[in-house]
């Protein structure tokens, strides 16, 4: 079984600062782990994905994460925020192991300040 | 780019009728997901299909059903609307059968049940 947890339902920065939105995973084989976006009003998009290489993912927008499979976490981050940023961020992690669906975090809605 | 089309994006019915949802892509893909989203819960799975005339039960399918008769189109089905079936509803779709595939989203359909 897989399952994602999110930190916080909200995140309050101010433009310009740093970005940190956390994921942790459970699953019981080498996971793929996604992060998505979704803007108001609006389906999600994909930011970025890690599919077992490179632990240090890069994504749209200026967002990066990175697989620490010790910890079991795949946090976001950028390192400065823009107003465009607002929006809610959703982790998702799927088994490695053929056909598999994804399972979704409960997300964490970024607000952006000026 | 890839497309993901919804019927409606407001729909209100009476609790008791029969709705439905359709769903369209444009990029031959083989999967097909539908999903609701509620605040503070994140997505949940309803159905998912990977071929034409398949599909596998997700989280939470009761009271509802789904139809795949062509690869492109996928309709979800509620038989009897109730009151706790208002909700976001999202469709996405993905190629292969790797959990490494991207899903795109469609943007929604707000279903209110009075």
């Amino acid at each position: 079984a897989q399952s994602v947890t999110q930190l916080g339902s909200h995140v309050s920065v101010s433009e310009g600062a740093l970005v940190l939105l956390r994921c942790n995973y459970s699953s019981s084989v080498p996971p793929y782990l996604f992060w998505y976006v979704q803007y108001p009003n609006q389906g999600l998009q994909l930011l970025l994905k890690y599919t077992s290489a490179a632990t240090l993912v890069k994504g749209i927008n200026g967002f990066e994460a990175e697989f620490k499979k010790s910890e079991t976490s795949f946090h976001l981050t950028k390192p400065s925020a823009h107003m465009s940023d607002a929006a809610e961020y959703f982790c998702a992690v799927t088994e490695n192991s053929g056909y598999s669906t994804l399972t979704f975090g409960k997300g964490t809605m970024l607000l952006v300040s000026p | 780019d890839v497309k993901v089309t919804q019927s409606s994006r407001y729909l209100v019915k009476r609790t008791g009728e029969k709705v439905f949802l359709e769903c369209v892509q444009d990029m031959d893909h083989e999967n097909m997901f539908w999903y609701r989203q509620d605040p503070g819960l994140g997505l949940r799975l309803i159905y998912f299909s990977y071929d034409v005339k398949m599909k596998e039960k997700g989280d939470i399918p009761e009271g509802y059903s789904v139809s795949r008769e062509k690869k492109e189109r996928f309709s979800l089905i509620l038989e009897s609307a109730s009151t706790n079936q208002t909700s976001m509803y999202l469709c996405a779709s993905s190629s292969g059968e790797r959990g490494t595939d991207t899903q795109y989203f469609g943007p929604g359909t707000r279903l209110t049940v009075l």
